[in-house]
């Protein structure tokens, strides 16, 4: 079954990181790229960054620059999106989304995972 | 940067009638860089259209794409009760993607 499976959800104090997992399967994971996008509650969807997972090359949204961190594990078909100094405006469901290489769209999404920042 | 404004933020219809969701860039953008996706509540979002107007695997034909330079349509005839939920457009600019804020439709 082709799928994005993420991690459960976080519960961080202002300041901290949260890191988050999204594993694949039932495809070859290492042909499409991942994206990581927020959705706050009641607003939309953000883009926040990419990973290209045959190189491990990852570029971010401008305003996430030097707090996001993008990785990936082959061996496991996992990304992982890690976001540090955190604060109550980082609160959201966060998701990962599969793209096919200069498919500019998301053709699978994981199901998401709340983070909340709470002091 | 690229700004993707959607219009209306609501629109409040009745199964049967059809809908026309509106997305503009703030720069021209191909139109191949354009999707549509639907979101129901506390679910992700689901890939609709890409291209502009290429239907996604396993979407009606209920849902119709189109547009070009800064301005794209959804159109969405004879609604059906499973069709209400928010619609977001997407784009992609280098090095950046985009999404508009969303378009409730409501019963």
């Amino acid at each position: 079954q082709v799928q994005l499976v993420q991690s459960g959800a976080e519960v961080k104090k202002p300041g901290a990181s949260v890191k988050v997992s999204c594993k694949a399967s039932g495809y070859t994971f290492i042909n499409y790229y991942f994206h990581w996008v927020r959705q706050a509650p009641g607003q939309g969807l953000e883009w926040m960054g990419i990973i290209r997972p045959s190189g491990g090359v990852a570029d971010s949204a401008q305003r996430f620059q030097g707090r996001l961190t993008m990785t990936r594990d082959t061996s496991t078909s996992t990304v992982y999106m890690e976001l540090s100094s955190l604060t109550s405006d980082d609160t959201a469901v966060y998701y990962c989304a599969r793209e096919r290489p200069e498919g500019y769209r998301f053709d699978l999404w994981g199901q998401g995972t709340l983070v909340t920042v709470s002091s | 940067e690229l700004v993707l404004t959607q219009s209306p933020g609501a629109l409040s219809l009745s199964p049967g009638e059809s809908a026309t969701l509106s997305c503009r860039a703030s720069q021209s953008v191909p139109a191949d860089y354009l999707a549509w996706y639907q979101q129901k509540p506390g679910q992700a979002p689901r890939l609709l259209i890409y291209a502009a107007s290429t239907r996604a695997t396993d979407i009606p034909d209920r849902f119709t794409g189109s547009g070009s330079g800064t301005y794209f349509t959804l159109t969405i005839s004879r609604l059906e009760p499973e069709d209400f939920a928010v619609y977001h457009c997407q784009q992609y600019l280098y090095p950046a993607y985009a999404f508009g804020q969303g378009t409730k439709l409501e019963i």
